[in-house]
């Protein structure tokens, strides 16, 4: 079946204006994940969704970030007032549920370039 | 917060050599996961441990859980091409359950 899907693939955009991701899961899974990867580095956690919960929040670096799931499905992440520093790529991952033994499966990643 | 501390950063070797990567951690995991990313796509797992001192194997990969449940090692035998790429380790636990903390990242280059 097909697999978790990003868009757009790139984006390039000015500093200070808005951006909209977007992510959609492998149809069932209850659980996204939005990650962040920095050039040459690890992959940073943002904020994930888990059905009707709250989502956890915790990783998200400024106010500037912000992310829905509508429908428990498809996730939009919004970036603010972009700065260069919010330039990476940005991984979006679902999983059937948040147990430990369900698989995340990454989707191909958005790569934000922040002029 | 958590961190991982992975190495080595990364690794030149010649195909059919055995390659050695690790990862620790300043504190418990619940769960250790080795992950594969190619250029341009998204990380990929390759093993998945669930128990401290579980050791698993995927082909010619193996990995081991930490007794300490605070490191976790992945070792490749003899290596091919298509092993090229970035390999992650990543931990599960504490008090953010549905979140991986993610190491460095080890790049594999393999020389024919």
């Amino acid at each position: 079946g097909a697999g978790v899907s990003q868009s757009p693939s790139n984006k390039v955009t000015e500093k200070g204006k808005d951006v909209e991701l977007r992510c959609d899961p492998i149809s069932g899974h209850t659980a996204l994940y939005w990650y962040r990867q920095s050039l040459g580095q690890g992959l940073e956690f943002l904020i994930y969704f888990q059905g009707n919960s709250a989502p956890d929040k915790s990783g998200l670096p400024s106010d500037r970030f912000s992310a829905e799931r509508t429908g428990g499905s498809v996730s939009t992440l919004t970036i603010q007032r972009t700065q260069q520093e919010d330039s990476a790529v940005y991984l979006c991952a679902s999983s059937l549920s948040i147990a430990s033994t369900d698989t995340q499966y990454f989707g191909p990643g958005t790569r934000l370039t922040v002029l | 917060g958590q961190q991982l501390n992975q190495s080595p950063q990364s690794m030149f070797i010649q195909e059919g050599e055995d390659v050695s990567m690790n990862c620790t951690s300043s504190s418990i995991f619940n769960t250790w996961l080795w992950y594969k990313q190619d250029p341009g796509e998204g990380p990929v797992l390759l093993i998945a441990l669930y128990k401290a001192g579980e050791l698993t194997s995927n082909g010619r990969l193996t990995a081991q859980f930490g007794t300490t449940r605070k490191d976790s090692f992945l070792n490749i035998s003899a290596s091919i091409p298509s092993d090229v790429g970035i390999y992650f380790c990543a931990g599960r636990g504490g008090t953010s359950y549905g979140k991986l903390t993610f190491g460095q990242g080890t790049i594999l280059t393999v020389h024919p």
